[in-house]
């Protein structure tokens, strides 16, 4: 069966330093992953998306992910993070029995400090 | 871009009516829509997924009389809780997948529901 796994439930980053949010899949075959953000009573943003192709996938707001076959690993990064950056991110992978669904992480919180 | 419009935003009812929960798609046709409650903290919990023209899919443990699904047309999904209780409070979220291909899905932005 399909899952992703976010390890952390929380992440604290000082502002200006970089930041990683840590992505775990399982899937048969070569998944399809997404980051998307979450801000306090809104919907889910689309931030990146890994296909096919460069392992390296730049996404909005200077957010980057790599894709680690060997490890399995979709961790979502950023050079400097914003006090703005602060929000609840989610890891997913398409359901690649159903090709519409997506299978979610459990969310990491990620807090930036001025 | 694809824009997923979800409404109302906030909506606070009484224990035992209903209230409805509408999913549009804004510049792109969805066959397909889904329904997610979240819980505080929590990650997205998928409750079904809506089919344009046909019965909606239910997930295990979902109740289908209690949440109503209609796909009336190619942009629009409803959500609709029945004869709500307090433990029905949460957060709503509806997502379409984007045409061509379906790999990227847009999000509504939510509905808070507070049953008093």
């Amino acid at each position: 069966a399909q899952s992703v796994a976010q390890p952390e439930d929380q992440v604290n980053v000082a502002e200006g330093n970089p930041l990683t949010v840590k992505c775990t899949y399982s899937v048969s075959g070569n998944p399809y992953l997404f980051w998307y953000v979450q801000y306090p009573n809104r919907g889910l943003q689309f931030l990146l998306k890994y296909i096919t192709g460069d392992n390296l996938v730049k996404g909005s707001y200077g957010f980057e992910a790599e894709f680690n076959k060997s490890q399995t690993s979709f961790h979502l990064k950023k050079p400097s993070a914003l006090v703005s950056d602060s929000a609840l991110y989610f890891c997913a992978v398409r359901d690649m029995d159903n090709t519409d669904k997506l299978i979610f992480g459990t969310g990491t919180r990620l807090q930036v400090f001025p | 871009g694809a824009v997923v419009s979800q409404h109302p935003s906030r909506v606070i009812c009484k224990s035992g009516t209903s209230v409805k929960i509408e999913c549009r798609s804004l510049d792109f046709q969805a066959t397909t829509m889904f329904w997610y409650r979240q819980f505080p903290k929590k990650s997205l919990m998928l409750m079904a997924t809506s089919n344009e023209g046909s019965k909606a899919t239910y997930e295990q443990g979902v109740e289908k009389d209690k949440f109503l699904i209609n796909h009336a047309s190619l942009t629009l999904s409803t959500l609709t809780v029945t004869s709500a209780h307090p433990e029905d409070s949460s957060f709503y979220i509806c997502s379409a997948p984007r045409p061509p291909g379906n790999i990227e899905a847009f999000f509504g932005q939510g509905t808070r529901l507070t049953v008093v």
